[in-house]
């Protein structure tokens, strides 16, 4: 199974509500990413685990709140989002991080999010 | 970060080679090149990496000047599901968990 999944596909939520995005590989992986990408643009990392341990946090506001479960799955717990937060979120998942020569990252299909 | 510039847009005939180029003129000797690229409505896929030899696998070729300043995709014959927007991305050994896109070359391919 060489699949990183995400979901919902698709999710419109108030700028009060509380969601979660889910995001799932059965690699075996032990590195897993959240990405954003507006309209138009390139992805921007957003957070990076390693063995369940949030490695980096690129300065993301705390209405964005990552959690790694286990090795397998990974979250993005949302609240207070605002309308310009409305972007693909894409999930990614790789062998490992520093010190790994190849790290090639394998993507999910990403979350489409519209907040209102 | 060491930075990379790439053309914004690329045309392609079906079935004619391709070459996309970027340049990367403060790389680092211990930073790989790595090209990723992203179809319509998908998340981004790996294609090739390489330090400084050429590199070939079964969807493209990479092809590493001799000072490591600039390189190159080649996809050998491209097909429409090629086109995408693609990607050339510094990575440091030791920060492998750090993809930091670039605005990309968004290439079109005519049938």
């Amino acid at each position: 199974d060489t699949e990183v999944t995400q979901t919902p596909k698709h999710l419109v939520m108030g700028m009060t509500n509380k969601k979660s995005l889910k995001c799932e590989q059965h690699m075996g992986h032990r590195a897993m990413y959240w990405y954003k990408q507006k309209a138009k643009k390139p992805p921007e990392l957003m957070f990076v685990y390693s063995y369940e341990k949030l490695s980096i946090n690129e300065s993301v506001p705390s209405r964005f709140s990552p959690e790694c479960p286990n090795s397998s799955l990974l979250n993005l717990h949302l609240h207070a989002l605002q309308p310009e937060d409305s972007a693909l979120y894409l999930c990614a998942s790789s062998p490992g991080l520093a010190g790994r020569v190849y790290n090639e990252q394998f993507f999910g299909p990403g979350t489409r999010l519209t907040v209102l | 970060d060491a930075k990379t510039t790439q053309p914004n847009s690329m045309e392609s005939n079906e079935e004619e080679p391709v070459h996309l180029p970027c340049n990367h003129s403060t790389i680092s000797g211990t930073d790989y090149i790595h090209w990723y690229r992203q179809l319509p409505s998908q998340g981004p896929e790996y294609v090739i990496h390489g330090l400084t030899s050429n590199v070939n696998n079964r969807m493209a070729s990479l092809a590493i000047a001799e000072d490591r300043k600039s390189s190159t995709l080649i996809l050998h014959r491209a097909t429409l599901r090629d086109a995408a927007v693609y990607y050339c991305i510094l990575i440091r050994y030791n920060q492998g968990g750090k993809l930091i896109f670039g605005q990309g070359t968004e290439l079109s391919v005519k049938p």
